[in-house]
């Protein structure tokens, strides 16, 4: 099993900051099948980024992933209002299929 | 409108099995493979299983070996996922995703939330 580890767990941050969220796989994602995900409560997830750098139809250009291998990067390069959310980094190539722990990012 | 919409609040006693339903709308279902993934209470996204909705193809995780059955009906655009032996744990809210492949998962059912209490 990939196991994905998120860091920081929490990330308290003003609008307009920027977010770095970081993923790392116990094992190299085949292919950098790794996916971003917004989730916010009462809602279902929300896609963001696929494949480790693709934006998803309709997500904002302030929304930015990287990386390959082992770690993965998910930028947020301005934080808007409606950014305070939890974020997920998941592995879609392997299976079972692993989700990280979450990072959060909380208003400051 | 592409979406996937689930059936509603269920509550359920220890032992007890319960059958979720995620009906495609906009696109054809047996078009794409279907996950499952829950979240129990101050948790995060679990991944439960999938299912090759063209051909019936199925996949679970071993955390659910045995429990959960996943199936689609075609004539009907709605995929299905049943979980048996209920117990306090699998209180969770519980998503049905699409899966594009390369892609990954785009389209999110609004979810269902499960309650198992005796």
């Amino acid at each position: 099993e990939t196991v994905l580890t998120q860091s920081p767990g929490v990330l308290s941050l003003s609008p307009g900051e920027r977010a770095t969220l970081s993923c790392r796989a116990s094992q190299s994602v085949r292919s950098n099948y790794v996916a971003w995900y917004q989730h916010k409560p009462g809602q279902a997830p929300r896609l963001l980024i696929y494949a480790a750098s693709s934006r998803a139809t309709g997500v904002p250009g302030r929304f930015s992933g990287s990386g390959s291998g082992t770690d993965f990067t998910l930028v947020i390069s301005s934080l808007e209002p409606e950014d305070f959310a939890v974020y997920y980094c998941q592995q879609y190539v392997t299976s079972p299929i692993t989700f990280g722990g979450g990072t959060k990012v909380e208003i400051k | 409108q592409v979406q996937l919409v689930q059936s509603g609040t269920e509550v359920q006693k220890p032992g007890a099995s319960v059958k979720l339903s995620c009906k495609a709308s906009g696109y054809t279902l047996s078009s794409y493979a279907l996950h499952w993934v829950r979240q129990a209470p101050g948790q995060g996204l679990e991944w439960m299983g999938w299912i090759n909705a063209g051909d019936g193809h199925t996949k679970y995780s071993q955390n659910f070996q045995g429990r959960v059955t996943i199936t689609r009906d075609t004539s009907a655009n709605t995929a299905y996922m049943d979980l048996t032996s209920l117990r306090s744990e699998d209180t969770a809210v519980y998503y049905c995703a699409r899966d594009v492949g390369a892609a990954a998962f785009d389209i999110w059912g609004q979810g269902t939330v499960v309650t198992v209490s005796s």
